[in-house]
C-alpha cells in the first residue's frame, strides 16, 4: 500500500474485553513502532520492533499490553481486560533507512473507546 | 532517560506574525531532534529534522546544545500553519536508545486571520 495501514480505525469495546489492533507497515520497512495518543498526554511510546532484534518493550504500561510482529511485517497490539483509561488513539509507524537517514511514517491510528 | 518538554499546550498568533514553538530536551548524549506536525484530520508527519538543517514551509529549527533546546520558528505565520506540533528526540544510530522516538506533549498552534 501507499502508507502505513491500521485497523480498525475505530473500536468501541466494553470494559474487561480484549482487543486487537492491527498494523500493516509500508512494504520493505524494517522498523515498526506503536504509540498511544491521549488527550493531554501527548504521544506515549509503547513498543519498537527492528528487524530480527528483540523488541524494545519499555513503554508498555502494564502486562495487559502485548505486541507481536509476524514475519517481520504485520504487527498486532493486544490489550487484555481493557480499562477505561486505555481509551486513546493507538498509532503505528514504520521506517526505512534512506541515505543513512531513518524516515518514520505514521498510520492514521486506531481510535479505541472503552465503555 | 530521555525527555522532551513543550511548555505551551496552546499558542495563538495572527496571520503574518512571527511564531516560535518551544521545545526543550533532556538526554545524556548526542540526540537527533525532530518536529512533527498533525493537521486536522490528517496523519502525523515529519516537518523537519535538525540534521538536515533545512527550512520546510518556512519553518526552521536550530539545535542549541547549550540550552538543550530545539525551538521551531517561522517569521510570518499563515492560517494553514494551524495544527498540532510535536517535538521529538531520538538517540543517534548505533546507540542503545536508537529507534525509540520520544515525543513532547504537543503544542496546538492557531493562526487567526
Amino acid at each position: 500500500g501507499a502508507g502505513v495501514s491500521q485497523s480498525p480505525s475505530n473500536k468501541v469495546t466494553e470494559k474487561g474485553k480484549d482487543v486487537e489492533l492491527r498494523c500493516d507497515p509500508i512494504s520493505g520497512h524494517t522498523a515498526l513502532y506503536w504509540y498511544r495518543q491521549s488527550l493531554g498526554q501527548g504521544l506515549e511510546f509503547l513498543i519498537y520492533f527492528q528487524g530480527n532484534s528483540a523488541p524494545d518493550k519499555s513503554g508498555l504500561p502494564s502486562d495487559r499490553f502485548s505486541a507481536e510482529r509476524t514475519g517481520g511485517s504485520v504487527s498486532t497490539l493486544t490489550i487484555q481486560r481493557t480499562q477505561q483509561e486505555d481509551s486513546a488513539v493507538y498509532l503505528c509507524a514504520s521506517s526505512f533507512t534512506s541515505q543513512g537517514r531513518d524516515t518514520i511514517y505514521f498510520g492514521e491510528g486506531s481510535w479505541l473507546t472503552v465503555v | 532517560a530521555q525527555r522532551v518538554t513543550q511548555p505551551e499546550k496552546l499558542l495563538s498568533v495572527f496571520k503574518g506574525a512571527p511564531v516560535e514553538l518551544k521545545c526543550n530536551y533532556s538526554y545524556s548524549g548526542s540526540p537527533e531532534l525532530f518536529w512533527y506536525v498533525q493537521y486536522s484530520r490528517q496523519r502525523l508527519q515529519l516537518l523537519l529534522r535538525h540534521i538536515s538543517r533545512e527550512s520546510i514551509k518556512g519553518f526552521t529549527a536550530d539545535l542549541n546544545k547549550g540550552e538543550t533546546s530545539f525551538h521551531l520558528k517561522k517569521p510570518f505565520a499563515q492560517e494553514e500553519d494551524s495544527a498540532m506540533y510535536y517535538c521529538a528526540l531520538r538517540g543517534l544510530a548505533g546507540g542503545t536508545s536508537y529507534g525509540k522516538l520520544t515525543f513532547g506533549q504537543g503544542t496546538i498552534l492557531t493562526v487567526h486571520p
